[in-house]
């Protein structure tokens, strides 16, 4: 079955650090990726996504994530973090053709805390 | 366009008792969706929908039952609760085939059961 893994569970930084939040999934077929961001009370939002051509995506709030196909991964990147970024992040992968293209797969998520 | 809406935003229910929350898109997607969300756990799907008057089981579905009568809505019904379905659950809604894979989702519903 396929699976999608978030090495970070909870993760502290100072403003002004970078970020780097692992994802990997577990299907060799053609997926599509999303990283959202629930933040404290929210509901979840998409950061961003990607489906096709340049495998660096760039979303909202200056967050970049590199799709890597050779490593199953899509690890999301932001250079320096603001106390704002406090929140949790899930990564979900749509499988193409793996009889559940209607759903996405989630990660557990990272829970990133961003002390001023 | 209020996009998806949950209601109700909290609810505490005694051991047996039944409720219905109710989800509704405004963007006519045909896909929706009920999560819960426990600490540690990601979000889990219970229950699907492909379709007005289609449903499909999640991998949490024990204990809930779902309807999609009018392709806006879609209604999750505890039919006898219990302390373990103590969660936050969330809608979503997508649209497939057209490239916006991504699923849209509502604020919420808190619901404890004692």
């Amino acid at each position: 079955a396929q699976s999608v893994s978030q090495h970070n569970h909870h993760v502290i930084l100072s403003e002004a650090a970078s970020l780097e939040l692992g994802c990997n999934y577990s299907y060799g077929g053609t997926v599509n990726l999303f990283w959202y961001v629930q933040y404290p009370g929210q509901h979840l939002q998409l950061l961003l996504k990607y489906f096709s051509g340049d495998p660096l995506v760039k979303g909202i709030k200056g967050f970049e994530a590199e799709f890597i196909k050779s490593k199953f991964s899509f690890n999301l990147r932001k250079p320096s973090v603001q106390w704002s970024d406090t929140a949790e992040y899930f990564c979900a992968v749509n499988a193409y053709n793996a009889g559940n293209n209607r759903k996405l797969i989630w990660g557990l998520g990272t829970s990133l805390a961003v002390n001023p | 366009n209020a996009g998806v809406t949950q209601t109700p935003k909290f609810r505490v229910l005694k051991t047996g008792q039944s409720m219905t929350l109710l989800c509704a898109q405004d963007m006519n997607h045909e896909y929706m969706y009920w999560y819960r969300q426990d600490p540690g756990m990601g979000l889990r799907l219970i229950h699907y929908s492909v379709g007005e008057g289609t449903t499909a089981k999640g991998e949490v579905p024990d204990g809930y039952n779902v309807s999609r009568l009018k392709k806006q809505n879609f209604l999750l019904g505890l039919e006898s609760a219990a302390p373990s379905q103590t969660s936050v659950y969330f809608c979503a809604s997508s649209q497939w085939g057209t490239g916006t894979y991504e699923q849209y989702f509502g604020p919420g519903t808190r619901l404890t059961v004692t």
